[in-house]
């Protein structure tokens, strides 16, 4: 039971470039989201998925595209970066209950230069 | 929308000594209330929650406390240990609020030998 995985840890990219980060959850959540996580800013919510075939934006979506590909598995898209997408990025999921908190994921670390 | 405020920003305390976070929120729909806490370079994880119809929770060294009619919640960690130093962040859920939590902003509590 790995809850939830991330991938890619670490990546760089130059401005301009595209790339996917991709998460899934092995706990039959129905609920998933992304947050980013820049130094004294907190957890901030870009999109999230209530349940599977829904997508909705949360407080700073601009610059990113998801996709919900099925219940387990939830990808964020950058279709062009740029240097202020650096941050740390953080897939969650819940079971969407409303009475339960996130499992998160374990990161990923994006730098754009 | 939601809103919850989170105070200290930082706070430093001797070991052993207690360490008290307090969030506020204004909507009287909000019916969870988690804490994470996150280690440096680590994901968040939840440490304790609480629901609307309860006041208080503990875990052995860790309680909530939830006072409906102010509207705040606070974290109560007793007889701190250096392990206990990281950001602690507060949640609410929302009833009817798109299945997502609203974070605080976090709290960087430093245990000091």
């Amino acid at each position: 039971n790995a809850g939830v995985t991330q991938t890619p840890k670490f990546q760089v990219l130059k401005t301009g470039q595209s790339m996917t980060l991709q998460c899934a959850q092995d706990m039959n959540h129905n609920s998933m989201y992304w947050y980013r996580q820049d130094p004294g800013m907190g957890l901030r919510l870009i999109y999230y998925s209530a349940s599977e075939g829904t997508t909705d934006k949360g407080e700073v979506p601009n610059g990113y595209n998801v996709s919900r590909l099925n219940k387990r598995e939830f990808s964020l898209r950058l279709e062009s970066a740029a240097p202020s997408q650096t941050s740390v990025y953080f897939c969650a999921s819940s079971t969407g209950g409303g009475n339960y908190g996130y499992t998160f994921g374990s990161g990923t670390r994006l730098t754009v230069v | 929308g939601e809103n919850v405020e989170q105070h200290p920003s930082t706070l430093s305390v001797q070991e052993g000594d207690s360490a008290v976070i307090k969030c506020t929120y204004s909507d009287s729909a909000s019916n969870y209330f988690p804490w994470y806490k996150q280690e440096l370079g680590k994901r968040p994880q939840l440490i304790i929650d609480i629901r609307s119809n309860v006041g208080e929770k503990k875990d052995q060294r860790i309680a909530v406390t939830l006072n409906k009619t102010a509207k705040h919640f606070s974290l109560h960690i007793t007889e701190t240990q250096p392990e206990d130093s990281a950001v602690y962040f507060c949640a609410l859920w929302r009833a009817g609020g798109g299945n997502k939590l609203t974070f605080g902003t976090g709290t960087q509590l430093k245990v000091e030998l």
